[in-house]
């Protein structure tokens, strides 16, 4: 029983192209956010809900953009895709900004590779 | 500006040797670290976690090191296995802060 799935797992376009990512939790976490892992393995935050609420946006373009219908899920869509946006996206959950923990909790990846 | 690194970023060791990963922070404020192992193709897991008010904490065959005067911590694995082979990350969090900051990873790789 996946805690944290994301799809697709794999992921292959065209330059200009949109496309989006899917996540949900079963964990009944509050929090999730959106890595991106570069190359060589440099997992930076792009975006973290809290409740449904954007509580993070690093500096990123914004083609990228975030949705999260409910708790439970968190979207990534992406517009006019570019070929430096070719990465590994992670989808992750925690319990929440005040839990005593910062444990992180990450899904399998979504490569995704622009042509 | 303030960020989390690691000193190697390739170690090799022989199956049954002890494996020690080291990362250091530079943000004083740091409360809260994190160590997670990423095997290839999945996503980061926890290993194990240590608070400032602690410099030792151990789990099953890892113990982590707090060094607060050098800002300095380390991962040690106990007997390690072909299966600990992956990448491991050290992340750092700030008592301020919503979420934490990943530093660069560590590749093991364990020979039989």
């Amino acid at each position: 029983d996946t805690a944290v799935s994301q799809t697709p797992k794999y992921l292959v376009t065209q330059m200009g192209n949109d496309k989006s990512i899917k996540c949900e939790q079963n964990l009944g976490h509050d929090t999730m956010y959106w890595y991106k892992q570069d190359s060589k393995k440099f997992l930076k935050i792009m975006f973290s809900y809290n409740n449904k609420e954007l509580i993070i946006n690093e500096t990123v373009p914004n083609r990228f953009s975030p949705k999260s219908p409910d708790k439970a899920h968190l979207n990534l869509h992406i517009n006019s895709l570019e070929l430096g946006d070719s990465a590994v996206y992670f989808c992750a959950s925690s319990l929440g900004l005040s839990a005593n923990t910062g444990e992180l909790f990450f899904g399998e990846g979504s490569r995704l590779t622009v042509l | 500006g303030e960020s989390v690194g690691l000193h190697l970023p390739t170690l090799s060791v022989q199956e049954g040797d002890n494996s020690i990963i080291n990362c250091a922070y530079s943000n004083s404020a740091s409360d809260y670290f994190i160590w997670y192992k990423q095997e290839s193709g999945k996503g980061p897991q926890f290993i194990i976690d240590i608070r400032s008010n602690m410099d030792k904490r151990q789990g099953q065959r890892v113990t982590v090191l707090l060094n607060k005067t050098v800002k300095h911590l380390s991962l040690q694995i106990a007997a390690t296995q072909p299966g600990d082979s992956a990448v491991y990350f050290c992340a750092e969090k700030a008592g301020g802060s919503y979420i934490p900051t990943f530093g660069r990873g560590t590749s093991l790789i364990v020979h039989p």
